[in-house]
């Protein structure tokens, strides 16, 4: 059972590169997440999904896209990396189980992926 | 909006000296709040999630509580290996179950 997985765990792009990180959980979870760490600022969500075919818009989505084609998958997508994309990017899921709603709010983190862009 | 802040950013402490860390919420309707803990170079590790005031919660050396405000996260006889940064988040119970806002973190260190 290895969780929440991320690759890759380090990338350094140069301003209007493109690329995806992948996230993949082994929980079932139906819930999953993208969120960037800033020094200084609390994790921001970036997109999430609450299932298979279903994305949506977090708090700082701009420059960002995101696919949810399996469940286990939850794909971001920088199509012109930015200076100030530069940050930690973690990957989170959260299950939701029919008497338990409540523990959406429990989400299980991968162990982030660190992007600089010159 | 809701808002979490916590105090203090860091906190050093000797190994045995229990503290507690704080944190101040402000939300329209408290569907849950969550403590975490990160490791350097690590994704949060879900610690404790608490519904209602004057729920606790207990974990080890770890013992969270919860009043209408603020939550607590106190610190029993402390060893080094619970150094990290605690990260506090809450939930609203208005919007959807991804609404979920986090603290900066207290970062403590636990000396030998």
């Amino acid at each position: 059972n290895a969780g929440v997985t991320q690759t890759p765990k380090f990338r350094v792009l140069k301003t209007g590169q493109s690329m995806t990180l992948l996230c993949a959980q082994d929980m079932n979870h139906e819930y999953m997440y993208w969120y960037r760490q800033d020094p200084g600022m609390g994790l921001r969500l970036i997109h999430y999904s609450v299932g298979e075919g279903t994305t949506a818009k977090g708090e700082v989505p701009d420059g960002y896209n995101v696919s949810r084609l399996k469940k286990q998958n939850f794909l971001l997508g920088l199509e012109s990396a930015a200076p100030s994309q530069t940050s930690v990017y973690f990957c989170a899921s959260s299950f939701l189980t029919s008497g338990g709603a409540r523990r959406a709010g429990e989400q299980y983190f991968g162990p982030g992926t660190r992007l600089t862009v010159t | 909006e809701d808002q979490v802040t916590q105090s203090p950013e860091a906190l050093r402490l000797q190994e045995g000296e229990s503290s507690s860390l704080n944190c101040s919420y402000t939300v329209s309707g408290l569907r849950g709040l969550f403590w975490y803990r990160q490791d350097p170079g690590k994704g949060p590790e879900f610690l404790f999630t608490l519904y209602s005031a004057g729920e606790e919660k207990e974990k080890e050396r770890l013992k969270a509580t919860l009043t209408k405000k603020e939550s607590f996260l106190h610190i029993t006889a402390p060893k080094p290996e619970d150094s990290a940064t605690y990260l506090c988040a809450v939930q609203p119970s208005s919007g959807g179950y991804q609404k979920v806002t986090f603290g900066i973190g207290t970062k403590l260190q636990v000396i030998p």
